[in-house]
């Protein structure tokens, strides 16, 4: 069983249009987590979300918006997408009782390319 | 600000040979450490991590890390490199809630 999965794994799209992203994890953990992987691999955390609570959102525009109908799932929709936004966006999870000592599990990530 | 620093952009080294792969970090309070690897087209996975206690930390496929307080550094080893362990390795520090920060990434390369 795959414990942090992501759909789609490629996303294709034009400028200007909307997507979403989604995220699972069965693992029970409390904590999830959107990152962005630009071209050159850098890693930077987006959004946190503690028990279905935004407790982490990193100076990221508007467009972006995750949701977390439940502790098990945290999607992530993006409006009038941009040139910029391409990149590979992982989702991530870390246990109960959270907190910076836990290590995170990774989905396989969603390579977003906006043409 | 608090920062993790991976120097190298990418190590080169023969298998069989032991292999370093550099972390400095810059957080306030007690440093939570971690190492993941990804390999191409993958998700991260987790290797090992320091959290208190002994300054030498083992993981997952024999690689280990070392924790230097005095030195801010928390460096990834293994003593015999596998052509499989070339990957990209990040470097992590847990700040603040539920924060953390990663390193630029290494590109270890493993000659055979």
């Amino acid at each position: 069983d795959t414990a942090v999965s992501q759909t789609p794994k490629y996303l294709v799209t034009q400028m200007g249009n909307d997507k979403s992203i989604k995220c699972e994890q069965n693992l029970g953990h409390d904590t999830m987590y959107w990152y962005k992987q630009d071209s050159k691999k850098f890693l930077k955390i987006m959004f946190s979300y503690n028990n279905k609570e935004l407790i982490i959102n990193e100076t990221v525009p508007n467009r972006f918006s995750p949701k977390s109908p439940d502790k098990a799932h945290l999607n992530l929709h993006i409006n009038s997408l941009e040139l910029g936004d391409s990149a590979v966006y992982f989702c991530a999870s870390s246990p109960p009782a959270s907190g910076p000592s836990y290590e995170q599990y990774f989905g396989p990530g969603t390579r977003l390319t906006v043409t | 600000a608090q920062s993790v620093a991976q120097p190298e952009d990418q190590v080169n080294v023969a298998e069989g040979n032991p292999l370093t792969v550099k972390c400095t970090y810059s957080v306030s309070g007690n440093p939570y450490l971690f190492w993941y690897v990804q390999y191409p087209n993958r998700g991260l996975q987790f290797l090992l991590k320091y959290i208190t206690g002994d300054n030498l930390v083992k993981g997952s496929y024999g690689f280990e890390a070392e924790f230097n307080k005095s030195q801010t550094s928390f460096h990834l080893k293994k003593p015999s490199a596998l052509v499989s362990d070339s990957a990209l390795y990040f470097c992590a520090a847990g700040s603040g809630t539920y924060k953390y920060i990663f390193g630029t990434g290494t590109r270890l390369k493993v000659l055979a």
